[in-house]
């Protein structure tokens, strides 16, 4: 089964403060994303990463940076919390397929719920 | 551009049928996935069209039409614990040589006794 983990289900942050949120897979996967989930808007995609040491922008990456050090692990940081960044965050990841895309299948972590005041 | 719809809410009796319908509107079609989500919890997968026609699995079937930009997921035999968000997901091949998904807002399922 694969299996990912975010480091918390429940943060509560001040704004300004510098946001960290971990998310680990243990599948071997090469795909990681980011997304935030909020009411009426559904999963927006804030950066995935491809690969070790490599990101690329989603459809809303102000605001946020990512860290991808090592396969395994993908850090979402957000540098300076703001209100409108209360959230649900959703971690994925995939493995990486040229011909079948159902292999691309993403597989969720459990979520955090950022609330920032 | 990119564009996903499906209805907000729906509701549904114990033991009946629903289907719940998503439209898109995409520059790079390669596939479409629904996934089930409950309350609190993270979406799980739950089937993956690419072709034309209907996949069928166990209570629930996806079907998609592409000429159409259609697809529609079918759960029959509806239980208590069906009752959970379902979340259309197009993978677009556009985005820079990358595969990506494109949700929509998802429809929230209310089954009742």
């Amino acid at each position: 089964d694969v299996k990912v983990t975010q480091s918390s289900r429940y943060l509560v942050k001040r704004t300004g403060e510098k946001v960290f949120l971990e998310c680990v897979q243990d599948m071997d996967h090469e795909n990681m994303f980011w997304y935030r989930q909020d009411p009426g808007l559904g999963l927006r995609l804030i950066y995935f990463s491809y690969d070790v040491k490599m990101k690329e922008k989603g459809d809303i990456p102000e605001g946020y940076s990512v860290s991808r050090e090592k396969k395994e692990r993908f850090s979402l940081i957000l540098e300076s919390a703001s209100t409108n960044q209360t959230s649900m965050y959703l971690c994925a990841s995939s493995t990486k397929s040229v011909d079948r895309a159902i292999e691309e299948t993403q597989y969720f972590g459990p979520g955090t719920r950022l609330l920032v005041l | 551009g990119q564009n996903i719809d499906q209805p907000t809410e729906m509701t549904a009796t114990e033991g009946a049928i629903v289907q719940i319908n998503c439209t898109y509107q995409t520059s790079g079609f390669n596939g479409l996935f629904w996934y089930q989500q409950h309350a609190g919890e993270a979406p799980t997968f739950l089937s993956y069209n690419v072709l034309d026609g209907l996949e069928e699995k166990g209570r629930f079937s996806s079907f998609l039409s592409r000429s159409k930009g259609y697809s529609y997921l079918l759960l029959k035999e509806l239980q208590m614990k069906d009752s959970a968000s379902y979340l259309c997901a197009v993978r677009d091949s556009r985005s820079g040589g990358y595969n990506k998904l494109i949700f929509g807002a998802g429809t929230r399922l209310a089954v009742h006794p």
